[in-house]
């Protein structure tokens, strides 16, 4: 298996324009994590998937910021419009499993995001 | 918000020591896991304990629980000069579900060859 793959890797914009991440899990994960990297908050989870409907965007920091997931092998997060505030690395992550399981998650390269 | 507490935020050692990172936690868990993350790269997971376990081995890494205290350690045997990443424990909230993973803020760990 390919692992999970990130689109594009690295991503410049200006403030204001539409920005749509890619990820694609490992095949028969049916869990998906979107997270956001940066120097001064670490790790943070955005949102996570399982079986394609969203169970948590609660780490969604506003309205700028969606996330879709219209099949098992796809999903998006798009911010729109974007901010300087927004540079981070954006990492995709998948799991099998849910519920109380207990499962490692496979991490995709990211996608490293600067806004200027 | 952040979960784990990881002790050191950076050590600096040489090949062939060992290196030890403690992660603390607030809240209890199902389970605990220690990532790695090289320069520029993704996360790759190492080693998964679970409430119920103490202690737990894989190759060179031994990692321990204790949910008293609610603190874990991650310990690298015998280091070498490619163990120099940034190491991340995560919590899995034992409320929530869904396998979510609440990360700390990482332990940079050098090994001078």
């Amino acid at each position: 298996d390919a692992g999970v793959i990130q689109s594009p890797r690295h991503e410049v914009t200006e403030m204001g324009q539409e920005v749509t991440l890619r990820c694609k899990p490992i095949s028969g994960h049916n869990s998906l994590f979107w997270y956001r990297q940066t120097m001064m908050r670490g790790l943070e989870l955005l949102i996570y998937f399982n079986n394609n409907v969203p169970i948590d965007d609660s780490g969604m920091p506003e309205d700028r910021f969606s996330a879709k997931m219209p099949n098992a092998s796809f999903s998006t997060l798009k911010i729109q419009p974007s901010e300087p505030r927004d540079s981070a690395v954006y990492f995709c992550a998948s799991s099998l499993g849910g519920g109380q399981g207990v499962y490692e998650q496979y991490f995709g390269p990211g996608t490293r995001l600067t806004v200027t | 918000s952040q979960q784990g507490e990881e002790d050191p935020q950076a050590l600096s050692i040489q090949e062939g020591e060992n290196a030890t990172m403690n992660c603390s936690y607030k809240t209890s868990i199902n389970n605990l896991q220690w990532y790695r993350q090289n320069s520029g790269r993704g996360l790759v997971h190492l080693i998964l304990i679970r409430s119920n376990e103490r202690e737990k081995h894989s190759g060179r890494l031994r990692v321990t629980l204790d949910t008293s205290k609610k603190s874990s350690s991650l310990l690298i045997t015998a280091s070498r000069a490619a163990d120099t990443a940034s190491y991340f424990c995560a919590t899995v909230p034992l409320s929530g579900g869904y396998n979510k993973l609440i990360f700390g803020a990482g332990t940079r760990l050098a090994v001078h060859p």
